[in-house]
């Protein structure tokens, strides 16, 4: 079974500071990687995916995750965040070839200060 | 398409009360997942289910909890009695295959046990 570490709970920022939230996981095989976000009072929606290919993935509002296999990591980036970026962010994997079922992360709360 | 659609949004019962919680998928998916939400344990999937067949419910919690899909276009997942440690926000989530695609996430049901 596969599993999801997210290891900043809360991050804190100011407006044009830039960020990177730490996503890794524990499975063996092949893997689609997911960023999802949770916007104050919303529902969760997608940030972005990976599935194979270029391991730089960009996705919206100016987002970016970068895939390291050998790290097992799929780290979530943005050079210059807004006070709209407040938002919880979950990582999620599912393995390739299996269920597909996806493994959350625990989100990682980010809030940012105008 | 409205998206996935969940009802109540704000539940608050008393102890001992059965609640039941509803959703209706994106029309066209095969996939429902239930998830519940806590500070302690973040996203947990709960049961999903494929083409309105429960394929996994290994994450239902007690006896007290259950789940249903009469029909493609609608879920319900029932707490009965229900208990204070049970509150927690309820996300359904649908997907076309659950394959590489990304799941779609409702609203969300906040539930407050009493």
């Amino acid at each position: 079974a596969q599993s999801v570490s997210q290891h900043n709970h809360h991050v804190i920022l100011s407006e044009a500071a830039s960020l990177e939230l730490g996503c890794n996981y524990s499975y063996g095989g092949t893997v689609n990687l997911f960023w999802y976000v949770q916007y104050p009072g919303q529902h969760l929606q997608l940030l972005l995916k990976y599935f194979s290919g270029d391991p730089l993935v960009k996705g919206i509002k100016g987002f970016e995750a970068e895939f390291i296999k050998s790290k097992f990591s799929f780290n979530l980036r943005k050079p210059s965040v807004q006070w709209s970026d407040t938002a919880e962010y979950f990582c999620a994997v599912n393995a390739q070839g299996g269920s597909y079922i996806p493994t959350f992360g625990r989100g990682t709360s980010l809030i940012v200060h105008p | 398409d409205a998206g996935v659609i969940q009802s109540p949004r704000h539940e608050v019962t008393e102890m001992g009360q059965e609640v039941t919680l509803r959703c209706k998928p994106i029309s066209g998916h095969d996939y429902l997942f239930w998830y519940r939400q806590t500070m302690m344990r973040g996203l947990e999937l709960l049961i999903y289910f494929n083409n309105n067949v429960p394929i996994d419910d290994s994450g239902m919690p007690e006896d007290r909890f259950s789940a249903k899909m009469p029909n493609a276009s609608f879920s319900t997942l029932k707490i009965q009695p229900s208990e204070p440690r049970d509150s927690a926000v309820y996300f359904c989530a649908s997907s076309f295959h659950t394959g590489p695609n990304e799941q779609f996430f409702g609203p969300g049901t906040r539930l407050t046990v009493l």
